[in-house]
């Protein structure tokens, strides 16, 4: 079956510090792989993407992702947290034949 | 959320009752999504579209209808057969690879 696990359901930092927010994945072929981030009452917006090539994706607001298919994993990170990046964030992954499939979400807080 | 718009933001229901959630977008694109958000369960799709005048089921689209008769709009109707449709809604649309979302309508059943 094909599917996407988001390990942590929260995940606490403090602003300044880097953070991860942890993605894997178990899906047949080469996937494509998201990251969305979802704001109180809002819809999701899009982050990134990682579709082929450098292992390492630069996404909005200063988040990037790393892709490591061995470990079929695609964590979220960014150097240096903000206050403002308290957030839902979704990992997803879209099989190419099949629907895009999204994890539980992960609840970051960044606290000052 | 781009060019893609719901309304209402807010929608109370009562028991019994079909309602209907609108999406439109301007964003020319072909395929269109309806989700359903709860709690802890991320988003599981109820229906999509990749062109006018088809759509296909998701994993639970027991309860829910949709249509496609013009590109910019996938209107979804709550019907009465839904048993627990109180939760947050959000249509996508999408170009090839990457989905787009609207901001969503929140649902209460009364």
């Amino acid at each position: 079956a094909q599917s996407v696990a988001q390990p942590e359901d929260q995940v606490n930092v403090a602003e300044g510090n880097p953070l991860t927010v942890k993605c894997t994945y178990s899906v047949s072929g080469n996937p494509y792989l998201f990251w969305y981030v979802q704001y109180p009452n809002r819809g999701l917006q899009f982050l990134l993407k990682y579709i082929t090539g450098d292992n390492l994706v630069k996404g909005s607001y200063g988040f990037e992702a790393e892709f490591n298919k061995s470990q079929t994993s695609f964590h979220l990170k960014k150097p240096s947290a903000l206050v403002s990046d308290s957030a839902l964030y979704f990992c997803a992954v879209f099989p190419r034949n099949n629907d895009m499939r999204f994890g539980a979400g992960t609840r970051l807080t960044v606290k000052p | 959320d781009g060019g893609i718009t719901q309304s209402p933001k807010y929608l109370f229901r009562k028991e019994g009752q079909n309602v209907t959630l609108s999406c439109e977008q301007n964003l020319n694109h072909d395929a269109m999504y309806w989700y359903r958000q709860d709690p802890g369960q991320g988003l599981r799709l109820i229906y999509y579209s990749q062109i006018v005048n088809d759509f296909q089921k998701g994993d639970i689209a027991e309860g829910y209808s949709v249509s496609r008769e013009k590109k910019e709009s996938f209107p979804l109707t709550v019907t009465s057969a839904q048993k627990n449709p109180t939760a947050f809604y959000l249509c996508a649309s999408s170009i090839r690879d990457t989905q787009y979302f609207g901001p969503g309508t929140r649902l209460t059943v009364l």
